[in-house]
């Protein structure tokens, strides 16, 4: 059981909006800690997507962005493609520990 | 250019030891924290613990703590993640990753180490 919740898969169309929820609680995300986004594309290493809630990395498209609110999180990718088909992890911070979420398979319709 | 190598594939049988490693070039190797994260077939993502090369402060998630082993040779600016005696549950795939301190994201991954323990 992960620290960190995250709805096991989302999906949408090509185009549209998707929304991937992280819920932590007071000892993380509402302790004011941030949240980081990792992609891990089918087969590959996962791969740093957005940092400190909401800064995206270079490379990283604008359709990627991210939110924090008390002890919630949010991934937002618009403009849905095929090669956002993967897998999305959100990370934080407990206990003095790094913690990650259970991940959230997106699939592309 | 960051780089985090990790070694190949392994093979071993249940009772064996294993000693895998993560090279890193590209950057200054004891100014940042190395992790060590578990992902099994199927599964998410867990981490293990950290290490700082700088000094060898090592720091382990309760889940593995006395599980395995991390540590680091900094002349050769590679980490390591060790087991004394392998299980068919340590099956999975191992990767390393580089942050800069606390909570600071991982900004460079390796490309994983395939663990397979079987009988």
């Amino acid at each position: 059981q992960s620290v960190l919740t995250q709805p096991p898969s989302v999906s949408g169309a090509p185009g549209q909006r998707v929304t991937i929820s992280c819920t932590g609680s007071s000892s993380n995300i509402g302790a004011g800690y941030d949240v980081h986004w990792y992609q891990q594309l089918p087969g590959t290493a996962p791969k740093l997507l957005i940092y400190g809630n909401s800064n995206r990395p270079s490379g990283v498209p604008d359709r990627f962005s991210g939110s924090k609110s008390g002890t919630s999180a949010s991934l937002a990718i618009t403009g849905l493609q095929a090669e956002d088909e993967a897998d999305y992890y959100c990370q934080s911070y407990d206990s003095s520990l790094r913690v990650f979420g259970g991940g959230t398979k997106l699939t592309v319709l | 250019e960051v780089q985090l190598v990790q070694s190949g594939a392994e093979v071993k049988k249940p009772g064996e030891s294993l000693k895998i490693s993560c090279k890193g070039s590209g950057y200054s190797f004891t100014s940042y924290w190395i992790g060590w994260v578990r992902q099994m077939p199927g599964k998410g993502l867990e981490w293990m613990g950290i290490i700082y090369p700088g000094d060898s402060d090592t720091r382990y998630s309760p889940s593995f703590q006395g599980q395995v082993t991390i540590s680091a040779d900094k002349s050769i600016s590679t980490a390591y993640l060790q087991w004394s005696s392998l299980k068919a549950s340590d099956t999975a795939m191992y990767y390393c990753a580089r942050h800069f301190s606390g909570i600071q994201p991982n900004d460079y991954w390796g490309q994983g180490t395939l663990v397979t323990v079987s009988s």
